[in-house]
């Protein structure tokens, strides 16, 4: 079945350094791959999404890129910000929208925390 | 996008009583999805709520320990049934619109 490994956390940066977040996945065909993130007190909500390979998503000055070559859609932001601090979770959908009949499937998320 | 709320936000029940979750949604929304997330765990997806029809469960879940109800494109809600503690987690609902997930904020389930 499909599944989602990423890397664990805490991951602990300071302010204005540079984040990856690596994310590799398995799965049958062509998923939709996302990133979720859940700040402190508040419920899932999109970051960024790419549905096919070499697609970028890019939000907030965050950026993945689909790799279908290394099964890869690793999460980066050249400088991040306290306010980043929040969990950050990698997913994937068998829908080609990501948004149609399939649940999704999700890593076990990387509690990113930003020091001023 | 669709706001998605859920009551209760928490609560604590005693082992072999159960508790059902409600899940309203803003607008009209194509499929709803019911998740847990464990203790220090992934989200795991529980079972698509089908409007009108039986709802479809993942491989591990089961109807008679996760009843679900689906009566109208807005609305489904969750029972827990004869809850142990291992059932204590967070059940997530979402919708899914065009083209995302919209997820609501979670009711917190802790079984003594």
């Amino acid at each position: 079945g499909d599944s989602v490994t990423q890397m664990e956390g805490p991951v602990t940066l300071s302010e204005e350094a540079f984040l990856t977040i690596n994310c590799t996945y398995t799965a049958t065909g062509y998923p939709s791959l996302f990133w979720y993130v859940q700040y402190p007190g508040e419920g899932l909500q999109l970051l960024l999404k790419a549905t096919k390979a070499d697609d970028k998503g890019s939000n907030k000055g965050f950026e993945a890129t689909y790799r279908k070559e290394t099964t890869s859609f690793h999460l980066e932001k050249g400088s991040v910000q306290v306010s980043d601090s929040a969990v950050y979770f990698c997913a994937l959908s068998d829908s080609v929208a990501g948004g149609g009949a399939d649940g999704l499937t999700f890593g076990k998320g990387t509690h990113l925390i930003i020091q001023p | 996008s669709a706001v998605i709320s859920q009551k209760p936000s928490r609560d604590i029940c005693q082992r072999g009583t159960s508790l059902t979750i409600q899940c309203q949604v803003d607008s009209q929304v194509t499929m709803m999805f019911w998740y847990r997330q464990q203790p220090g765990q992934s989200l795991t997806l529980i079972a698509t709520a089908n409007q009108g029809s039986e709802a479809t469960y993942e491989s591990g879940f089961v109807i008679d320990k996760f009843p679900i109800s689906r009566p109208n494109l807005t609305f489904s809600t969750l029972t827990v049934s004869n809850m142990s503690p291992e059932d204590s987690s967070i059940y997530l609902c979402s919708g899914s619109g065009t083209n995302e997930q919209f997820f609501g904020p979670g009711t917190r389930l802790t079984v003594l």
